[in-house]
């Protein structure tokens, strides 16, 4: 079945410093890939999402690629934020769609940014 | 715009009891899920909705779980007879054709 693994966290960086949050997938077809992010005491919310490969979605500074070659959708942004300390999820949908089928989440990472 | 709501926001009750989860998907939304996160499992689908129907229910964990879309506009997650083990964050969301899911804020629910 479908599955995503993201990089164990928690990671804790300096602010302005460069971030990266590994995720890779395994599916059958062509996912759509997503990544959420969660803050304290809220739900999840969309942050960007890619939906073939070489799509590169993007958001608040943040970005990720569809690599298709290398089965990755890794998360990157060039300098931090302490607002951006939240727990981040990646995820996939099993449709073309934009996730209103099936989404399978990975475990999350939680992002702890020091001023 | 009003997003998801969901109620109650957090529930304490002893081991035995019925609990009820409510969601007011999104007005047009025409999916509906219910998800289940915990610190162990992480973030789990239950059930999912389209068109008040349910289409898939393989994750609800057992018989003791059942959810129902009377309308487009309400959703219930019961929980009879609750144990310690079902303590955890649940969460509905929505979404309409080729638009993302959007959360709730969540359920927190503890069984004592």
């Amino acid at each position: 079945g479908d599955s995503v693994t993201q990089m164990e966290g928690p990671v804790t960086l300096s602010e302005e410093a460069f971030l990266t949050i590994n995720c890779t997938y395994t599916a059958t077809g062509y996912p759509s890939l997503f990544w959420y992010v969660q803050y304290p005491g809220e739900g999840l919310q969309l942050l960007l999402k890619a939906t073939k490969a070489d799509d590169k979605g993007s958001n608040k500074g943040f970005e990720a690629t569809y690599r298709k070659e290398t089965t990755s959708f890794h998360l990157e942004k060039g300098s931090v934020q302490v607002s951006d300390s939240a727990v981040y999820f990646c995820a996939l949908s099993d449709g073309q769609y934009f996730g209103n089928e099936k989404l399978t989440f990975g475990t999350g990472t939680r992002l702890t940014i020091i001023p | 715009d009003a997003g998801v709501i969901q109620s109650p926001r957090h529930e304490v009750t002893e081991m035995g009891q019925e609990v009820t989860l409510r969601c007011k998907p999104i007005s047009g939304h025409d999916y509906l899920f219910w998800y289940r996160q915990t610190m162990m499992r992480g973030l789990e689908l239950l059930i999912y909705f389209n068109n008040n129907v349910p289409i898939d229910d393989s994750g609800m964990p057992e018989d003791r779980f059942s959810a129902k879309m009377p309308n487009a506009s309400f959703s219930t997650l019961k929980i009879q007879p609750s144990e310690p083990r079902d303590s955890a964050v649940y969460f509905c969301a929505s979404a309409g054709s080729n638009q993302p899911q959007h959360f709730g804020d969540g359920t927190r629910l503890s069984i004592l």
